[in-house]
């Protein structure tokens, strides 16, 4: 049982630098979401989806962009990197019942330089 | 907005002592109320979740938290503090019907041998 699965798990990008972080999900969620994880900074939610075809802004969502093609995939795309996107990133999911908590991947950790 | 304070951003305690960490929420509705633990270079793994009704709740590993409404409070508690406690500590609410669920900045639970 795969859970959330996040590909890579540590990635080195130049500042200006394009990339895709991958995030599949196999529990039939229709819930994904990315947060990133700054130290003193909890989890700050970046994009989230309720449904293929559908996604919406979180709290901080410039830099970022996401599509949802199908049920199982949400990538998360940096358009042009920059130090400021160093962070970790975790992709998360969760089921349809209201109090259904969220399912998390192990992360990506992403340095900018 | 919801908005999630932890008080306490690192606590430590004496194994075998009471772990007590801090949780207020800001909302006069109850969320949904759930605590989830982070281990070193890893995601997050839920600990417990609120069920409506409940003043405590029981959890993994020994973890109870105590829902108080009049106070917007759910601490998450623990006897005895095991070595194998140490980790982040994070406090999250979700509204009803809603998409996005908020974090606190985390209390990281250092176990002194």
């Amino acid at each position: 049982n795969a859970g959330v699965t996040q590909t890579p798990k540590f990635q080195v990008l130049k500042t200006g630098q394009s990339m895709t972080l991958q995030c599949a999900q196999d529990m039939n969620h229709e819930y994904m979401s990315w947060y990133r994880q700054d130290p003193g900074m909890g989890l700050r939610l970046i994009h989230y989806s309720v449904g293929a075809g559908i996604t919406d802004q979180g709290e901080v969502p410039n830099g970022y962009n996401v599509s949802r093609s199908t049920t199982e995939d949400f990538p998360l795309r940096l358009l042009s990197a920059a130090p400021s996107q160093t962070s970790v990133y975790f992709c998360a999911s969760r089921g349809r019942v209201d109090n259904s908590p969220l399912h998390f991947g192990n992360g990506t950790r992403l340095t900018v330089t | 907005a919801q908005s999630v304070t932890q008080l306490g951003s690192h606590v430590s305690v004496s194994e075998g002592a009471l772990v007590l960490l801090r949780c207020n929420y800001s909302s006069s509705v109850p969320p949904y109320l759930f605590w989830y633990v982070q281990y070193p270079n890893q995601g997050l793994q839920l600990l417990l979740k609120y069920t409506t009704g409940a003043t405590l709740v029981k959890g993994i590993n020994g973890f109870e938290a105590e829902f108080k409404k009049s106070e917007t409070s759910f601490h998450l508690t623990k006897p005895s503090a095991h070595m194998s406690d140490a980790a982040e500590y994070f406090c999250a609410v979700s509204e009803w019907a809603g998409n996005q669920f908020y974090f606190g900045t985390g209390t990281s639970l250092t176990v002194i041998p």
